[in-house]
Order: C-alpha cells, then structure tokens, then sequence
C-alpha cells in the first residue's frame, strides 16, 4: 500500500516565477491537507481539500492556491515567488472522518533564488 | 484560537538515558493531541496520538505520552533512548471532527541529540 507521494522531491526557482507542486494521498484517503515548514519551523497549514473544493484555508496570500482532482489528487500552485516561500511543502492525507489522524508525504523543497 | 508550545528547542541525552520533551496547548475546546517524528530530509510520521479514553498512550517503539487536561499537556518520554531516535519531534493539537476542521497546530519542534 503506497503511502502519500510527492513530486518533485526538490525545486529551484527564481523570484516572481509559479510553481506547481503535486500530491497523491494515501489508498482510501479523501482528504489532502498541504503545510508549509520553513527551515527550524514547525510545520504551517496553507489550505485543505476535500470532495474537490477547498474547505478550510490557513493564514496565506491568494498567491497560493490549490485543486484536487476526481481521484484525489491534488496540486498546490504558488505564483509569484518570494524568497521567503523556500521551504518545505509537505502534503498530508486523511479520510474525511478519520479523527484528525494525517499522513504526511516525503515533502518537495522549494528553493527560490 | 488553538497553539501548541514546545518548550525545549534541543534536548540531548546520553544513549539509554530517560528523557521527556515537553509540549502544552491552549484550547477552549477539547482537542485531539499528536506527536510526529520528523528524521532528516524526511516528511513526519505519525509517533503517537490522544483522541479519547486512556490518558497514557504508547508507540511501538517504546515511546509514551499522557494527556493531562487540568494542565493542557502531553509530554513525550522514553525510558531509554537509542542513537537511532535522534530527530525532530513536533507535537500537534486539532480540534475533533465535525467541527468542519482538522488542520493540526504544530509546535516549534524539539531536536532530539541522542550522543554514544
């Protein structure tokens, strides 16, 4: 049973570039969480996805921004880069009633030049 | 609104010492309560959780955390530590479903040194 995958596992960008980052969840799971862990950070919730909409969003600008696909897939997009947005984007998955329990992905590092 | 504290940033511990890392949450709601491993290079992996019943909950490696409601905290300790344990450790508190969340708050994270 495969557990959650991300893609790419690194990236380099410049400033003002997009990026589309992916994740596939965990067999039986519905729900895709996406979290932003800056370097000595813990872990920041940007948004949640469930049934393909966005049902819950964390405190980040409208440059991030997210879909979820009919097998629950899901991308999460960041357009205009900063410097400040190198980190480490990590997607968790879950059933939509599965007590709060996440599985988290490897994680893509996102390094903005 | 919820948040998660952990106290300590770095813990190092002589191998087959105790140790116990420290977390506590502010909530005015009842929570869910985790604590996730994070190696290096790696993403987290789920160590232990608190949803209801028992207040002391156990990995199976040998880890163990209580929940202690009157002072919101849910320490993480291990009797004896290997070289093997040394990581991040965050701890993560989420409100319960069917309240249409269950983002996690995570903790700063503690950085586990476990020295030969």
């Amino acid at each position: 049973d495969a557990g959650v995958t991300q893609s790419p596992t690194h990236l380099i960008k410049t400033r003002g570039q997009q990026v589309t980052l992916r994740c596939s969840p965990k067999s039986g799971h519905d729900t895709v969480s996406w979290y932003q862990q800056a370097l000595g950070q813990g872990p920041q919730f940007i948004f949640q996805y469930y049934e393909e909409e966005e049902r819950q969003r964390g405190n980040f600008p409208d440059r991030f921004s997210g879909h979820q696909f009919p097998n629950y897939s899901s991308e999460l997009n960041v357009n205009a880069l900063l410097l400040g947005d190198s980190a480490l984007y990590l997607c968790a998955s879950s059933r939509g009633e599965g007590m709060g329990i996440q599985y988290f992905g490897a994680g893509t590092r996102l390094s903005v030049l | 609104a919820q948040s998660v504290t952990q106290l300590d940033s770095q813990v190092p511990v002589f191998e087959e010492a105790p140790v116990e890392l420290r977390c506590n949450y502010s909530s005015s709601v009842s929570v869910y309560l985790f604590w996730y491993v994070q190696y290096p290079n790696q993403g987290l992996q789920l160590l232990l959780k608190y949803l209801s019943g028992s207040t002391l909950v156990e990995s199976i490696n040998g880890f163990e955390a209580e929940f202690n409601k009157s002072q919101t905290s849910f320490h993480l300790r291990k009797p004896s530590v290997h070289i093997s344990d040394t990581a991040e450790y965050f701890c993560a508190v989420t409100e319960p479903p069917g309240r249409n969340t269950d983002k996690l708050i995570f903790g700063t994270g503690t950085r586990l040194q476990v020295f030969p």
